[in-house]
């Protein structure tokens, strides 16, 4: 069965610059959500969208924006990266109807030096 | 602000015995409960998810109860093998509106030992 892509999977970016990171749900998911892991914590809750807008919003820094593309895909862009940016960061999809089960990609590791 | 809390922190076990793990929330008013295994540095994978109107589900050997009223889930797991060892992640999202993010516990640690 297809499952959620992320691109890429590794991205080393040095402090000040920017990165995207790109997520592909399921087909016919139409809900996108992201998360941040940091080393040894639990995944926090950044951003989510539903149908092309934006649904929720956690604790994402003001220095990064999503959005999600009308074939679904979404993109986080992080500029002026610091680093505790350092994490993984995790991209979830889920289907209406489904009692909103998320199924999670594999995450791309984002290091900042 | 709902708190998920996940006991115990770290569990090890020999091969084949059962084991429970324990998840609890500080809010009652969930729309549901899922279940992650996470191996480390990867992604997180779905194990059981159980609406709020459940008291269980059950995968194979996998066993997840709900108790609402007292916010407290647990994973139950027969016959634990050394492929079970993982991080198992609880889960909860939030009733009313529109909103489903996912509030995490930290995890409980389990190494089944061969």
């Amino acid at each position: 069965a297809a499952g959620v892509i992320q691109s890429p999977r590794h991205l080393i970016k040095e402090k000040r610059e920017t990165a995207t990171l790109k997520c592909y749900p399921i087909p016919r998911h139409d809900t996108v959500y992201w998360y941040q892991q940091g080393p040894g914590q639990d995944p926090q809750f950044l951003i989510s969208f539903y149908e092309k807008m934006q649904s929720d919003k956690g604790s994402i820094p003001d220095r990064f924006s999503a959005q999600q593309f009308s074939d679904y895909h979404s993109e986080l862009n992080m500029s002026s990266l610091e680093l505790g940016d350092s994490a993984l960061y995790f991209c979830a999809s889920s289907l209406p109807g489904t009692y909103n089960e998320q199924f999670f990609g594999p995450g791309t590791r984002l290091t900042v030096l | 602000k709902q708190e998920v809390t996940q006991i115990p922190a770290a569990l090890s076990v020999p091969e084949g015995e059962n084991l429970v793990l324990n998840c609890s929330f500080t809010d009652s008013a969930i729309y549901n409960l899922q279940w992650f295994r996470q191996d480390p540095g990867k992604g997180l994978t779905s194990l059981l998810l159980i609406q709020s109107s459940q008291r269980e589900q059950t995968s194979g050997r996998l066993n997840a109860s709900l108790d609402k009223s007292s916010g407290r889930s647990t994973l139950y797991i027969a016959a634990s093998q050394p492929g079970d060892s993982a991080t198992y992640l609880c889960a909860v999202t939030a009733s009313g509106g529109s909103n489903y993010k996912l509030t995490f516990g930290k995890g409980t640690l389990l190494t089944v030992n061969p």
